[in-house]
């Protein structure tokens, strides 16, 4: 079945470590993003990337890293950078970059917890 | 600038009685809008979306929205709520010229025996 997986589900780290979560999808969608959700605050956008090896900040975008060397893969870096970096942490994609009615397709979802 | 509030961050309704949740946006451009809903520790899951062809628009498991240019609002209903719809609800927005979809703070229903 085609998706997005998202890996892990769950993971602790302890504060001032590196995490690198994983996306990858076989829609063969172009357009990737990475958001960070909190109770109560909705998603807010991290990054995004329209095409292969091309990105682009979100609004919340300080303390993380992203790359996108595949299309299928588009892996998110919290880094020790990240003030507060314990949250449920969500991959889409689509085929159309934010054009308007382009429908998001979303993972699964990985839940950091920093101890 | 894009905003969408959603009002009333719980919701509580009886099992068969009408589920009613509120979204108003802001835009400065004719809007597209969607209604997410969420299951526990899951990802998101369209519902439904306004892209201009009808005002009235029809989603999955029996929810429908209205989009009221006016009142800036796109409200979503379901005539009889189900047990299985508790969950949490997200109203977003984006426009025609492809600047980002911008999320509401979401709304949890719970849905009563």
């Amino acid at each position: 079945d085609g998706g997005i997986t998202q890996s892990p589900k769950y993971l602790f780290r302890k504060e001032g470590q590196n995490v690198t979560l994983s996306c990858e999808q076989n829609l063969n969608h172009d357009a990737m993003y990475w958001y960070r959700q909190d109770p109560g605050q909705g998603l807010r956008l991290i990054y995004y990337s329209q095409i292969v090896n091309d990105f682009q900040k979100g609004d919340i975008a300080e303390g993380y890293s992203v790359s996108r060397e595949k299309k299928e893969s588009f892996p998110l870096t919290v880094t020790s950078a990240q003030k507060n970096p314990t949250a449920f942490y969500l991959c889409a994609s689509s085929t159309l970059a934010f054009r308007g009615a382009g429908e998001l397709f979303f993972g699964e979802g990985s839940r950091l917890t920093v101890l | 600038a894009q905003s969408v509030t959603q009002l009333g961050s719980h919701v509580s309704v009886s099992e068969g009685a009408l589920v009613l949740l509120r979204c108003n946006y802001s835009s400065s451009v004719p809007p597209y809008l969607f209604w997410y809903v969420q299951y526990p520790n899951q990802g998101l899951q369209l519902l439904l979306k306004y892209t201009s062809a009808a005002t009235l628009v029809k989603g999955i498991n029996g929810f429908e929205a209205e989009f009221k240019k006016s009142e800036t609002s796109f409200h979503l209903t379901k005539p009889s709520a189900h047990m299985s719809d508790a969950a949490e609800y997200f109203c977003a927005v984006s426009d025609q010229y492809g600047n980002k979809l911008v999320f509401g703070a979401g709304t949890i229903l719970r849905v009563k025996s």
